[in-house]
């Protein structure tokens, strides 16, 4: 029963490129979080979805982040025009439904612009 | 908004000997569940323990136990038999029962266990 994925594992971009970080969550969970991880700091909270819908996006910044969980496929967050403040572990958790009170994570993937 | 505070960044504990990370937290909801997950060097988030703000029987998983106190607003970690595979950072995390989304994390505390 194959966890939470999330690819890559590492990520390298350039100031002003994109970043694409892809989750798959558990077999048979719909709901998706994306937290953000500094370097010394906890986890923050981003965004949660579910299939085809945005349910709380109150910790996303305004600008040049934004992300998705299609019908089909994997979660996508997506960094437009990366800084060097971008540069943090990103983790995805998935849940069974909005009452299940545990999140599952997954092995995060870490973005680094150079 | 809801708060998790770890006070301390970094703790040492002898191997076999019991050590107490300390978490407070700051809500005004009565229903919510508390965790502590464990991040070893490979980041990966374990789940090590959970609490149901409504039980007020404290959870215990193996060498892990918590003391809650729910008036308090106080949710510390004991690890008894304190092994070198414990050393990791651990955080404290908290997340409404209402508006089951997202989890408020603490900043963590660093544990290590001397040999």
């Amino acid at each position: 029963n194959a966890g939470v994925m999330q690819n890559p594992r590492h990520l390298v971009r350039r100031r002003g490129q994109e970043a694409r970080l892809r989750c798959s969550p558990m077999k048979g969970h719909s709901h998706v979080y994306w937290y953000r991880q500094l370097p010394e700091e906890g986890l923050k909270f981003m965004v949660y979805l579910q299939k085809e819908n945005i349910i709380d996006e109150s910790g996303m910044p305004k600008e040049r982040f934004s992300a998705e969980f299609p019908k089909e496929g994997p979660s996508i967050l997506r960094i437009q025009q990366v800084v060097r403040g971008d540069s943090a572990a990103y983790f995805c958790a998935s849940s069974a439904n909005m009452d299940s009170y545990e999140q599952y994570f997954g092995p995060g993937t870490r973005l680094t612009v150079t | 908004a809801q708060t998790v505070t770890q006070s301390q960044p970094e703790m040492s504990v002898q191997e076999a000997e019991t050590v107490t990370l300390s978490c407070t937290y700051d809500t005004s909801e009565s229903d919510y569940y508390l965790f502590w997950y464990k991040q070893p060097p490979s980041r990966q988030m374990i789940l090590v323990i959970r609490q149901e703000a409504y039980k007020q029987q404290n959870a215990t998983e193996n060498r892990f136990s918590v003391n809650f106190q729910k008036a308090a607003k106080s949710f510390s970690l004991k690890i008894s038999d304190s092994q070198l595979g414990d050393a990791a950072m651990y955080f404290c995390a908290y997340r409404s029962a209402r508006d089951a989304g997202k989890s408020t994390f603490g900043d963590g505390t660093t544990l290590t266990v001397k040999p």
